[in-house]
């Protein structure tokens, strides 16, 4: 079964600009999240999707957004780029079993920098 | 926000010896989780406990958690150069939906 596909995996953005990322979840997992992890704040939750809906988001700006497609593909959008965005994005999904008690499943991640 | 605290920062040993991580946390969890993280890729997932259980092993892993401490530790037996990377505590609190809260992370060297 192929794993947690993120892309791309490297990315040089100037200020001011917009990116979007793309997740695609392990085959028949439903739930996808993200995160940002930088040097200084660390891995810190974005939002996930379920089935197409937002069923949650962290404490980030409204220019960090996302969307949940019927394939269970994720992309997350991030407009007017600051210099403190420059971080690794990662994706996780979820296996479909009902509950909380499950592990979540990591791509590489996308590394974004932001000049 | 950060939930979890890992203790120490950085760990350095030999190959061989014993590794063991802590990590605290502030708020009632359905489960804690253990990642491990190899030079800024993606994080791989090494175990989960749930809230009402106390200990756990996988392999040469064994994880153990004190709910009343709200604290958990990650022993890692007969450590390899392989095992070189970080290591991150992750609570899930949430109900509707699944949200990990990490902690900032264990750097550890095993040095063969």
């Amino acid at each position: 079964k192929a794993g947690v596909t993120q892309t791309p995996r490297y990315l040089i953005k100037t200020r001011g600009q917009q990116v979007t990322l793309s997740c695609s979840p392990i085959s028949g997992h439903r739930s996808v999240s993200w995160y940002q992890q930088t040097p200084g704040q660390g891995l810190q939750f974005l939002f996930e999707y379920f089935s197409e809906t937002q069923r949650n988001k962290g404490n980030f700006p409204g220019r960090f957004s996302g969307r949940q497609f019927s394939n269970s593909r994720s992309e997350m959008n991030v407009s007017t780029l600051e210099l403190g965005d420059s971080a690794l994005y990662l994706c996780a999904s979820r296996p479909p079993q009902t509950g909380m008690n499950t592990e979540a499943f990591f791509g590489q991640g996308t590394r974004l920098t932001v000049v | 926000s950060q939930q979890g605290e890992e203790d120490p920062q950085a760990l350095s040993i030999q190959e061989g010896e014993n590794a063991t991580m802590n990590c605290s946390y502030k708020t009632s969890i359905n489960n804690l989780q253990w990642y491990r993280q190899n030079s800024g890729r993606g994080l791989v997932h090494l175990i989960l406990i749930r809230s009402n259980e106390r200990e756990k092993h996988s392999g040469r892993l064994r994880v153990t958690l004190d709910t009343s401490k709200k604290s958990s530790s990650l022993l890692i037996t007969a450590s390899r150069a392989a095992d070189t990377a970080s290591y991150f505590c992750a609570t899930n609190s949430g109900a509707g939906s699944y949200q990990l809260t990490f902690g900032k992370g264990t750097k550890l060297s095993v040095i063969p």
